[in-house]
């Protein structure tokens, strides 16, 4: 079992429909990571984030530090959105990162 | 500002061949990474440094070596190239994070990547 879990691993979703993409994890972290991974590879950071809530856009992240879980979030989803994206748990200098959701929206 | 650069982007290796791979990052971050990226599997550390003159294993540090001589230069070694190794190469840096000592929550900032085959 992956100390970092994303669910789905595969999403396809139509224009404009709210997307939510899920991280679990089993160890225990100080702050999440959200990263973006587009289809040429490079890798962005959308958010960190210790405790609530935080919005960028279109993009909402949650995260329940006693809960061990983390929502992203995108609203009126674009087929520009189409990317993978990754959670990574940040436990002292070191980061755990989920396998990734791979997104596809269809126009 | 270039934030991170990482060189070559492409290079093709034979086995038993050396490399450097080099990560600058001018952002003046404490904190560097290297991972690998495989098909099927998240990001996985291989080497990483939390200052100048310091380095630290990862996950899969096996045929790698690493070394941070200057703050804004991460470079990553493969002495005897395997096809293994063939992956593709990520590093990153960010900063620790002054509201929690020792935790590294600042934001991440990576390269864009190299992509490695080794035949």
């Amino acid at each position: 079992k992956n100390e970092v879990e994303q669910s789905p691993q595969n999403l396809t979703a139509q224009e404009g429909e709210f997307i939510t993409i899920n991280c679990s994890y089993s160890v225990g972290i100080s702050a999440l990571h959200w990263l973006q991974q587009h289809p040429g590879g490079g890798i962005v950071s959308l958010f960190m984030l210790s405790s609530g809530k935080k919005k960028h856009g279109r993009l909402i992240a949650t995260i329940n530090i006693q809960e061990k879980h983390s929502s992203l979030h995108i609203t009126a989803s674009h087929p520009r959105d189409s990317a993978v994206y990754i959670c990574a748990g940040v436990g002292g200098s070191r980061l755990t990162f989920g396998e990734g959701t791979q997104l596809t929206v269809n126009p | 500002n270039a934030g991170v650069t990482q060189t070559p982007k492409f290079r093709v290796l034979k086995t038993g061949q050396s490399m450097t791979l080099l990560c600058a990052q001018d952002m003046n971050h404490e904190y560097m990474y290297w991972y690998r990226q495989d098909p099927g599997m998240g990001l996985r550390l291989i080497h990483y440094s939390v200052g100048e003159g310091t380095t630290a294993k990862g996950e899969v540090p096996d045929g790698y070596n690493v070394s941070r001589l200057k703050k804004q230069n991460f470079l990553l070694g493969l002495e005897s190239a395997a096809p293994s190794q063939t992956s593709v190469y990520f590093c990153a840096s960010s900063y620790p994070s002054r509201m929690r000592q020792g935790a590294n929550t600042g934001e991440l900032f990576f390269g864009e990547g190299s992509r490695l085959t080794v035949l």
